[in-house]
């Protein structure tokens, strides 16, 4: 069975600085791979997603994401934090495409002005 | 608006009543998806529905959890005889029938049972 792990429930980062959030998998098949993010008082939203081939995936507000599997990881990062990344974040796997999803425990992400 | 709607978004229910949540997916989406989240844990796959099918309901997590999508469209989840240990957040997702497509999320219904 698939599963993921996020370390570190909480993370800080000041603004301006670099975003980095690990996510790392286990699969018995080639993964797809997703992260995402949830604002106060809403629903799930899709940051990004690895299916198949780049295995650099771009999603929105700047984030983007390495797939290796190497390390079984695809952490999330942005170069440059901003006030509204403020939220939390997951990671998830599926083994089959089909939204059935293994989810992290998630980050928080606070951002220091 | 054309995103997942969830009703009621909050309920607070007292031990060993029955409760049931409505979803509304997107229009058009085939596959409906059913999650729970619990406070400081990632969302909880529960089941899933192809149009009126359900596909995969071995992941609910007790048989007081039952869920149904009669004609395709709304689906509910079904709780019977609440415990303390039932709340949580219970979170409805769309997608369309093809797969590797994005699952739009509704804002969940929370349980509280006291």
């Amino acid at each position: 069975a698939q599963s993921v792990t996020q370390l570190g429930s909480h993370v800080s980062v000041s603004e301006g600085a670099l975003v980095l959030l690990r996510c790392n998998y286990s699969s018995s098949v080639p993964p797809y791979l997703f992260w995402y993010v949830q604002y106060p008082n809403q629903g799930l939203q899709l940051l990004l997603k690895y299916t198949t081939g780049a295995t650099l995936v771009k999603g929105i507000n700047g984030f983007e994401a390495e797939f290796k599997k190497s390390e079984t990881s695809f952490h999330l990062t942005k170069p440059s934090a901003h006030m509204s990344d403020a939220a939390e974040y997951f990671c998830a796997v599926s083994d089959d495409g089909n939204n059935r999803l293994a989810f992290g425990k998630g980050n928080q992400v606070v951002v220091i002005p | 608006d054309t995103g997942v709607s969830q009703n009621p978004r909050h309920k607070i229910t007292k031990r060993g009543q029955n409760v049931t949540f409505r979803c509304d997916p997107i229009s058009e989406h085939n596959r409906l998806y059913w999650y729970r989240q619990t406070l400081g844990q990632g969302p909880e796959f529960l089941t899933y529905f192809q149009n009126e099918a359900q596909l995969e309901k071995s992941r609910l997590l007790s048989d007081r959890f039952s869920a149904e999508r009669p004609k395709g469209s709304f689906s509910t989840l079904e709780i019977q005889r609440t415990e303390q240990g039932d709340s949580a957040m219970y979170l409805c997702a769309s997608s369309p029938n093809t797969g590797n497509t994005e699952a739009f999320f509704g804002q969940g219904t929370r349980l509280t049972v006291v």
